[in-house]
């Protein structure tokens, strides 16, 4: 299996829908993050998990919610999205929060209608 | 504030040709310094990071850049360029991965 897997890997849904995104690391790492990448805009960090605690969150709309249940696992729950919501979801996770290398998942392509 | 600017949205290079990537940012302390790469596709990998010691540095594929404090730039170089190199390159800045700042990115294209 791959380093970092993130499924769905493509997502149509409406404004009023309820979807989850997963990812799951099989790295041993102790860091997951969610990170957004929108076309002509650079990577923009979501959210920071580190040993299952929320670290970081960056003023990211109530719309978006994530979950962490365990070191191997992360959600990033969507409700009531906007159009220009749409973007590449990109989940990564590291070893350690400062030093390690970001090991990136191949994205969730999230399109909302 | 901490910012990356890579002011290359797109550059074409032949195969075979050297290649260097321009990436200028601005930190207020002793930065910590990474290329990314991206492949249609993909997630993104790292290419080499710098943190500190020898200005130099190596990565992987064959990629090397150079750390220089009196410019404030972290350039990405390789002296011949493959075909399969083509992809979008990501510059970041930060000290700690949790205040990782990107650079909007550099799409690379290699002609025949």
């Amino acid at each position: 299996e791959t380093g970092v897997t993130q499924t769905p890997r493509h997502l149509v849904m409406g404004m009023t829908n309820k979807k989850s995104l997963k990812c799951e690391q099989h790295l041993g790492h102790n860091a997951m993050y969610w990170y957004k990448q929108s076309a002509k805009k650079p990577l923009e960090l979501m959210f920071v998990y580190s040993l299952e605690e929320r670290v970081e969150n960056n003023s990211v709309p109530s719309r978006f919610s994530p979950e962490c249940p365990n070191s191997s696992h992360l959600f990033l729950h969507l409700h009531t999205l906007q159009p220009e919501d749409s973007a590449l979801y990109l989940c990564a996770s590291s070893q350690g929060q400062n030093t390690g290398e970001l090991f990136f998942g191949e994205g969730s392509r999230l399109t909302v209608l | 504030a901490q910012s990356v600017t890579q002011p290359d949205i797109h550059i074409t290079v032949s195969e075979g040709a050297s290649l260097e990537l321009r990436c200028n940012y601005s930190y207020g302390a002793t930065p910590y310094l990474f290329w990314y790469v991206q492949s249609p596709g993909q997630g993104l990998q790292l290419l080499l990071k710098y943190f500190s010691g020898d200005t130099l540095v190596q990565g992987i594929k064959g990629f090397e850049a150079e750390f220089k404090r009196s410019q404030s730039s972290f350039n990405l170089r390789k002296p011949s360029v493959h075909w399969s190199d083509a992809a979008e390159y990501f510059c970041a800045v930060g000290a700690g991965y949790s205040t990782l700042t990107f650079g909007k990115g550099t799409m690379l294209l290699v002609s025949p």
